[in-house]
């Protein structure tokens, strides 16, 4: 086990409605990434937060929006839902990306999200 | 961006036999490249990873090969086990923050 914790697990909502996922990053990490893994394929960036600031972002439209807390865990906020939000959410955490050294990212078990 | 092509999507064994994922990758300044595993219904779990500055790492029965000139790494798995079945995925990071995936490999080892 990593120590990164999400919740909920599984969550089901409907096209429209907005959804907020949380993400508590491993002891001794302070950053977070979020990526969307669609059903038989690999996991998709959408956006990592560093010292509670967006810190890069992947090809996601801005109704993806997310947060980091002084404790550095995260929260994924995603309004408007499509039918092609369905997927599972996972969260990231590894160390400070400012060293110039790619840092390896360690996962949570992710959130489970239908939109129907 | 990067582009990450993973080979084969799936892959039998018989138990005891080796096991080989290979994957290549587009962007020159991708620099670490970690291999992770997932099981059905938990996030994926980093098994090995590489640096550019070294062409081979082993822990056990896993090990990574990187070829910077041709753009392509591999995993090998020796001596499978029946544990060993889950989607194996790689992955490359450059200078980005993000690290881009391959479509994944499902092993399957046959008792």
């Amino acid at each position: 086990e990593t120590g990164v914790t999400q919740s909920p697990t599984h969550l089901i909502k409907t096209r429209g409605q907005q959804v907020t996922l949380r993400c508590s990053s491993q002891s001794g990490h302070n950053t977070v990434s979020w990526y969307q893994q669609a059903l038989g394929q690999g996991p998709q960036f959408i956006f990592q937060y560093y010292r509670e600031e967006e810190n890069g972002r992947g090809n996601f439209p801005p109704r993806f929006s997310g947060l980091q807390f002084p404790n550095y865990s995260s929260e994924l906020n995603v309004n408007a839902l499509e039918l092609d939000d369905s997927a599972l959410y996972l969260c990231a955490s590894s160390l400070d990306p400012s060293g110039g050294v790619k840092e390896t990212q360690y996962f949570g078990p992710g959130t489970r999200l239908l939109v129907l | 961006g990067e582009n990450v092509e993973q080979h084969p999507s799936t892959l039998s064994v018989q138990e005891g036999d080796s096991a080989v994922i290979k994957c290549t990758y587009s962007d020159s300044a991708s620099n670490y490249f970690p291999w992770y595993k997932q099981e059905l219904g938990k996030g994926p779990q980093l098994i090995i990873d590489i640096r550019s500055n070294v062409g081979e790492k082993k822990d056990q029965r896993i090990a990574v090969t990187l070829n910077k000139t041709a753009k392509h790494f591999s995993l090998h798995i020796t001596e499978t086990q029946p544990e060993d079945s889950a989607v194996y995925f790689c992955a490359a990071g450059g200078a980005g923050n993000q690290f881009y995936f391959g479509t994944g490999t499902s092993l399957t080892v046959i008792p």
